[in-house]
């Protein structure tokens, strides 16, 4: 069995300054996890993945998540935030990488002040 | 870049009718998924279906739903008499080994009225 818990709910930054989306999680076996985003009213974009191979993972539009094991950690980083960054962002995970269903954290929407 | 294509993007039914909601998938992927998203709540795995039939399902996934491949490429989801309960954001997502990894269409909204 697998979870996911998002450690905060909502997070507001000012653009130009750091994201810092929290991540934990849960597995039984070597875990994938992944984060997608969700803009208001649309469907969910892939931002990064991690399947096993190098822990600091890069994704789209300039963010990043470290795999820790010993922290059951995959926290979701950008140095300096946009306004288009506001959205929902969704911390997930599946055993391996291999068609398993994915489970869902509950989401941490991140706002963006000017 | 690949996509997953789901119809229709809105949906308004009345309580007791039958829906299907259709989805596109990836050409060459094998894995087909349904999930849904209670306004407010977190996603929430419904089926998964691979090589013609379901290989894993949600308590959610009770006796009103019902998923098929009826013609080799769209794969869709009957809900057969519709709940209040049933309104919600459902997305289709195909699994592909190869690239592109789990790819999600852009979501069918349905309300039951």
């Amino acid at each position: 069995a697998q979870s996911v818990t998002q450690l905060d709910s909502h997070v507001s930054v000012s653009e130009g300054t750091p994201v810092l989306l929290r991540c934990n999680y849960s597995s039984s076996y070597s875990p994938s996890l992944f984060w997608y985003v969700q803009h208001p009213n649309k469907g969910l974009q892939l931002l990064l993945k991690y399947t096993s191979a190098a822990t600091l993972v890069k994704g789209i539009n300039g963010f990043e998540a470290e795999f820790k094991k010993s922290e059951t950690s995959f926290h979701l980083t950008k140095p300096s935030a946009h306004m288009s960054d506001a959205a929902e962002y969704f911390c997930v995970v599946t055993i391996g990488y291999a068609g398993n269903m994915l489970t869902f954290g509950g989401g941490t929407r991140l706002m963006v002040k000017p | 870049e690949p996509e997953v294509t789901q119809t229709p993007s809105h949906q308004v039914t009345q309580m007791g009718q039958e829906v299907i909601l259709r989805c596109v998938p990836i050409s060459n992927h094998l894995y087909f998924y349904w999930y849904r998203q209670i306004l407010g709540q977190k996603v929430e795995f419904l089926v998964s279906f691979y090589n013609n039939e379901i290989s894993e399902k949600s308590e959610i996934f009770d006796d009103q739903f019902s998923v098929e491949r009826p013609d080799g490429s769209n794969f869709t989801l009957k809900i057969r008499s519709t709940k209040l309960e049933d309104s919600a954001m459902y997305f289709c997502a195909t699994f592909g080994a190869l690239g592109h990894g789990y790819t999600f269409g852009s979501g069918t909204r349905l309300t039951v009225v």
